[in-house]
């Protein structure tokens, strides 16, 4: 156990429907990333929050939005789903923002759209 | 823009022989390079860092990755492989002026193969 929790692991949904992400950091983790790991897109990164402020953002779609609540929780949400919306998102936390600081990840939520 | 290049998306080894997983970078910067492996169903985990300390870097579970800035290199081995390590494995820079961030570019990905 990495100590970044992702919920849930699986997900199944329809084209055209909202889902949410929700993701844990490690405890004393103040920052959280999210990721998308789809088979022709790689690993892409789609945005970041630092003790519930945005602090980058990568390819994240205009469907799709993340947000950081005061309890340190991060949820993405992505609505009007397509087809190629099925990956795997990852959540990665760290102590602060900066690579320096090393971040973990977490098993991941696979997302299938149908 | 950085960039990395994971030369083979595939490579199979008899267990006890040597690995070799490539990766070229690209970047107008001293990078930070990073190489992370996923086991089937698993998150990612870090195996080892460059931060421009050591040119020869040691990771976890035998591995070591050796930065070679004339080459834009950053080869990762293992002298004897074994079952254990057949995962994905990934070679990741960070991004230029992100250190603010934590902003990591992903090369594409190398599965290794382990053979009894």
């Amino acid at each position: 156990d990495s100590g970044v929790t992702q919920t849930p692991k699986h997900l199944i949904t329809a084209t055209g429907q909202r889902v949410t992400l929700r993701c844990s950091p490690r405890s004393g983790d103040l920052s959280v990333y999210w990721y998308q790991q789809s088979l022709d897109q790689g690993l892409q990164f789609l945005i970041q929050y630092y003790n519930g402020e945005e602090r980058a953002k990568g390819n994240i779609l205009e469907r799709f939005s993340a947000q950081q609540f005061p309890d340190l929780h991060s949820e993405l949400n992505l609505s009007s789903l397509e087809l190629g919306d099925s990956a795997l998102y990852f959540c990665a936390s760290s102590v602060a923002w900066g690579w320096d600081y090393g971040y973990t990840f977490g098993s991941g939520t696979r997302l299938t759209v149908v | 823009a950085q960039s990395v290049t994971q030369l083979d998306s595939h490579v199979s080894v008899s267990e006890g022989t040597p690995v070799l997983l490539r990766c070229n970078y690209s970047s107008s910067y001293s990078p930070s390079l990073f190489w992370y492996v996923q086991h089937p169903n698993k998150g990612l985990q870090l195996l080892l860092k460059y931060t421009s300390a050591a040119t020869l870097v040691k990771g976890i579970n035998g591995f070591e990755a050796e930065f070679k800035k004339s080459e834009t290199s950053f080869h990762l081995t293992k002298p004897s492989a074994h079952m254990s390590d057949a995962a994905e494995y990934f070679c990741v820079v960070s991004e230029e002026g992100s250190s603010n961030t934590g902003k990591l570019i992903f090369g594409q990905g190398t599965t290794l193969q382990v053979k009894p």
